[in-house]
């Protein structure tokens, strides 16, 4: 398996731009996290879905985040418009629910706004 | 609520001394624990785990302890190396539900 992918691995856009971030799970993996990650604050929940579903989506800063997750295999973290605040690297991770497994993250999105 | 506690960094070693970074949480019930290791510029990566008390989790030289009586999951390495060198994340998933809950990381850095 080719774990969990990342697209794009950076992003410089300028403020007042729309970002899109994608993510490809592991093939059979029910469950899906979006983190963001800064100095300031380490590691941050976003949103996660299982079974494509959204079930906690309280991490989420404001209404200019949104993500979604059409089928098994793919998934979007959009920002519009875009911050320099926003400026973080953005990881997304995937596991199962049972046996309770750590997760497996991809190499990360580093998203810098200007 | 649940949360987790580590030792704040950055952690700075010769290479072969002995390493512990602690760890402490606070949940309901019998959490599963684990550590991460992200290297620079690289996402994190699942070190080892332990899903109950007294559970020992090792990988790669690195050991950890699952003390339900102290709550702690503390993170050891008899004689680290350059190579060593990256962040440290402590975890919890609860009992009951599935986000992982992070510390906030320790920096280590091994000089040769």
């Amino acid at each position: 398996d080719a774990g969990v992918i990342q697209s794009p691995r950076h992003e410089v856009t300028e403020m007042g731009q729309e970002v899109t971030l994608r993510c490809k799970p592991i093939s059979g993996h029910d469950y899906l996290f979006w983190y963001r990650q800064t100095m300031m604050r380490g590691l941050e929940l976003l949103i996660y879905f299982n079974n494509n579903v959204p079930i906690d989506d309280s991490g989420m800063p404001e209404d200019r985040f949104s993500a979604k997750m059409p089928n098994a295999s793919f998934s979007t973290l959009k920002i519009q418009p875009s911050e320099p605040r926003d400026s973080a690297v953005y990881f997304c991770a995937s596991t199962v629910d049972s046996p309770p497994n750590g997760y497996t993250f991809g190499s990360g999105t580093r998203l810098t706004v200007v | 609520g649940n949360s987790v506690t580590q030792m704040e960094g950055p952690v700075t070693l010769s290479e072969e001394a002995f390493l512990t970074i602690n760890c402490t949480y606070t949940a309901t019930g019998y959490p599963s624990l684990f550590w991460y290791v992200q290297y620079p510029g690289e996402g994190l990566q699942l070190l080892l785990k332990a899903t109950k008390a007294d559970d020992k989790g090792s990988n790669k030289g690195f050991e950890a302890t699952y003390r339900k009586e102290t709550t702690s999951f503390h993170l050891e390495k008899g004689s680290v190396q350059v190579s060593d060198s990256a962040v440290y994340f402590c975890a919890l998933r609860p009992q009951a539900g599935t986000a992982l809950i992070f510390g906030k990381g320790t920096t280590l850095s091994v000089s040769s």
